[in-house]
């Protein structure tokens, strides 16, 4: 079966504060996608990383930081020195092999306060 | 770049009438669209993934006479709700894909609709 689970229903912290939101994933496929995006209270979503199964370099962008980790299943983002704008949904996805759909997990809502 | 759109942002109707969502890739043409669904602090439901030209494929459960998807040109897909009821109240996503080629390409999303059947 391929499923995504965020187990973090809801996280709150205060601007500044470093923030991990995990994604556990579930594919039998040797070769599969990941993929996070953010969704604001607006409503649309915002794509924020791709990687391929076969790319476990850790990744930084800015604040943002993903670790891949092939041998838990893992794909955990974090958000370094939060902000009030990260606050937003965020949603990690699994592209299984040869397919173009994305599996969604249920989100994790960040509330970031002042 | 990847700019998706969707018209309209939010629609309110009677029930029994029906609803056209346009989805159009403002940049790139896209092969594949695709529909979703999203419940109230829910997760995105695939509905359904449209190639240009030929049929929409549908997800388990979801009736295509209900929604019908066209996706016209590499730019344009609709999604139709059919006479709609008050259940099928929801907010709608499309996403567009194939600015790379292959598999697994990124997905760009639309602002979404806000459908609301009274």
């Amino acid at each position: 079966a391929q499923k995504v689970t965020q187990a973090q229903t809801e996280i709150s912290v205060v601007e500044k504060e470093d923030v991990t939101l995990d994604c556990v994933y579930e594919t039998r496929d040797t070769t599969y996608y990941l993929f996070w995006y953010k969704q604001p209270p607006s409503g649309e979503l915002v794509f924020l990383i791709r990687r391929n199964s076969f790319d476990e370099q850790n990744e930084i962008s800015g604040r943002y930081s993903w670790n891949f980790q092939k041998s838990t299943s893992s794909f955990n983002f974090t958000i370094t020195a939060s902000q009030v704008v990260d606050s937003a949904v965020y949603f990690c996805a699994l592209s299984p092999y040869n397919t173009d759909k994305l599996i969604f997990g249920t989100g994790t809502r960040l509330q970031v306060f002042p | 770049g990847a700019v998706v759109s969707q018209h309209p942002s939010r629609v309110i109707c009677k029930s029994g009438t029906s609803v056209k969502i346009e989805c159009r890739s403002l940049d790139f043409q896209a092969t594949t669209m695709f529909w979703y669904r999203q419940f109230p602090k829910k997760s995105l439901m695939l509905m359904a993934t449209s190639n240009e030209g030929s049929k929409a494929t549908y997800e388990q459960g979801v009736e295509k006479d209900k929604f019908l998807i066209n996706h016209a040109s590499l730019t344009l897909s609709t999604l139709t709700v059919t006479s709609a009821h008050p259940e099928d109240s929801s907010f709608y996503i499309c996403s567009a894909g194939g600015l790379a080629g292959g598999s697994a390409d990124t997905q760009y999303f639309g602002p979404g609709t806000r459908l609301t059947v009274l």
